[in-house]
């Protein structure tokens, strides 16, 4: 089993839909939840940053972390095309050594149209 | 310049070549990654450098070989490559190496290997 899982897509939606993008994992040490967003050619760029469980907001888009579930979520409002890119979800435990690598998703490739 | 460059943008080589990537941070942090990016799997960690030390390394194959002269600048030398060795490889830095610490990725070093 991969320590983190997340579905590559493509996932194609409308101008102004609802996504929801999601990953799960395994390791249960888990206490930093990243998502990066990647455009075509570029490379990763933080999104949003959530440190234990709980939801984060910023503009359009809301951060969610279940760990008794060990899920986490983004939540895209009012999509635009804009919005179209790969998203990352990465994800690292406290401490030390090994601990403290991200472990990183495949990425969800996210197409918007107008 | 802001953030994190790299140069070459695109490079192709025949196997039996020596080439170097070059990362430059403009961000006064004390830390530096090379990652690989292929398709279909999540970013590979290869090299960590803190403070200009190497302190980690991934099981990465000897034809890749790190430098990092002083904690702006971080290079990786190829030579003799594979054809698998094609991918996007990435640096990113932060300003520590501490768990959970935010990684600023550069557009990458698109690469070829024939």
């Amino acid at each position: 089993q991969k320590e983190v899982e997340q579905d590559p897509g493509p996932l194609s939606v409308p101008e102004g839909a609802i996504v929801s993008l999601n990953c799960t994992y395994s390791n249960s040490a888990f206490q930093y939840f990243m998502w990066y967003r990647q455009y075509s050619r570029k490379g990763p760029e933080l999104l949003m940053y959530t440190y234990s469980s709980g939801n984060k907001e910023d503009g359009r888009f809301t951060a969610q972390v279940d760990k008794s579930s060990k899920y986490i979520s983004l939540f895209i409002r009012d999509s635009q095309p804009s919005d179209s890119a790969t998203y990352l979800c990465a994800m690292s435990a406290p401490g030390a050594g090994n601990n403290r690598k991200l472990i990183w998703g495949l990425g969800t490739s996210l197409a918007v149209n107008p | 310049e802001t953030g994190v460059t790299q140069t070459p943008r695109h490079l192709v080589m025949g196997m039996t070549n020596k080439k170097s990537l070059k990362c430059e941070q403009h961000l006064g942090h004390n830390a530096m990654y090379w990652y690989k990016q292929s398709a279909k799997k999540p970013l590979e960690l290869m090299f960590v450098y803190s403070l200009e030390e190497r302190v980690e390394n991934n099981s990465v194959p000897s034809r890749f070989s790190p430098e990092c002269p002083n904690s702006s600048h971080l290079f990786l030398h190829l030579h003799t490559l594979q054809p698998e060795d094609s991918a996007l490889y990435l640096c990113a830095s932060s300003l520590q190496t501490t768990a959970g610490e935010t990684q600023y990725f550069g557009p990458g070093t698109r690469l070829l290997v024939l």
